[in-house]
């Protein structure tokens, strides 16, 4: 799987959107972006994921450049709740019932009140 | 749905003690997988189970074994236990074969501390 390069820590002020850089300048064409989060002493929880297209859910945006190297996620209105350590894992995708995920040491977003 | 839980949530071994980590998800996937997460560091992959009555080693297998009982409990032992296995140890699952996406739903975690 790709390496993923992310800062190791990130403040944002409550409210405002909060934009988490990572670099995958590695990445195959056939290599998912998915991000994923863990709140302090807790599991970590599944965010999105995205091909080469933009993509929206219910809790982030992610872009992905169009040279697939890099992407961002967004949070839009960031919450307190939203403090924890963000991780971005590329992998293929497959539908084998293997895949595993590569952890980094992620990213630690700090939200502001 | 309870989701992916995990027991017990704290363990105090001794080195040289054995004791097994249960397992159990109610969603019906086929995918399960234990990881451990040291302080700082980012999780890493023990062993994985991609179907019932499979089991394979993932990055950091020595010192564990598991057993996949059936489709919704997944064990991890660790038959003598080292300081080097102080960690926090999670289990996931994930649908599966025949699920592309695939992502991986998370348990709460174990807090083992070996003496």
């Amino acid at each position: 799987d790709a390496k993923t390069t992310q800062p190791t820590s990130m403040d944002c002020a409550e409210g405002r959107a909060a934009n988490l850089p990572c670099n995958h300048s590695t990445i195959s064409g056939n290599e998912y972006v998915y991000w994923y989060r863990q709140i302090h002493s807790q599991g970590p929880q599944y965010i999105i994921h995205g091909l080469k297209n933009n993509e929206t859910n219910e809790m982030a945006s992610l872009i992905i450049t169009e040279d697939r190297k890099s992407s961002t996620l967004i949070l839009p209105h960031a919450t307190l709740r939203d403090t924890a350590v963000y991780y971005c894992i590329v992998r293929p995708l497959s539908n084998f019932g293997n895949e595993k995920l590569t952890f980094g040491t992620g990213t630690r977003l700090t939200i502001i009140p | 749905n309870a989701g992916v839980t995990q027991t017990p949530k704290f363990q105090v071994l001794k080195t040289g003690q054995s004791m097994t980590l249960q397992c159990a998800q109610d969603m019906n996937h086929n995918s399960m997988y234990w990881y451990r997460q040291d302080p700082g560091m980012g999780l890493r992959l023990i062993y994985y189970s991609a179907s019932e009555g499979t089991t394979d080693k993932g990055e950091v297998p020595n010192g564990y074994n598991v057993s996949r009982l059936n489709k919704r409990e997944f064990s991890l032992r660790l038959e003598s236990a080292a300081p080097s296995q102080t960690s926090v140890y999670f289990c996931a699952s994930s649908p599966g074969r025949g699920r592309p996406y695939n992502e991986q739903f998370f348990g709460p975690g174990t807090r083992l501390t070996v003496l």
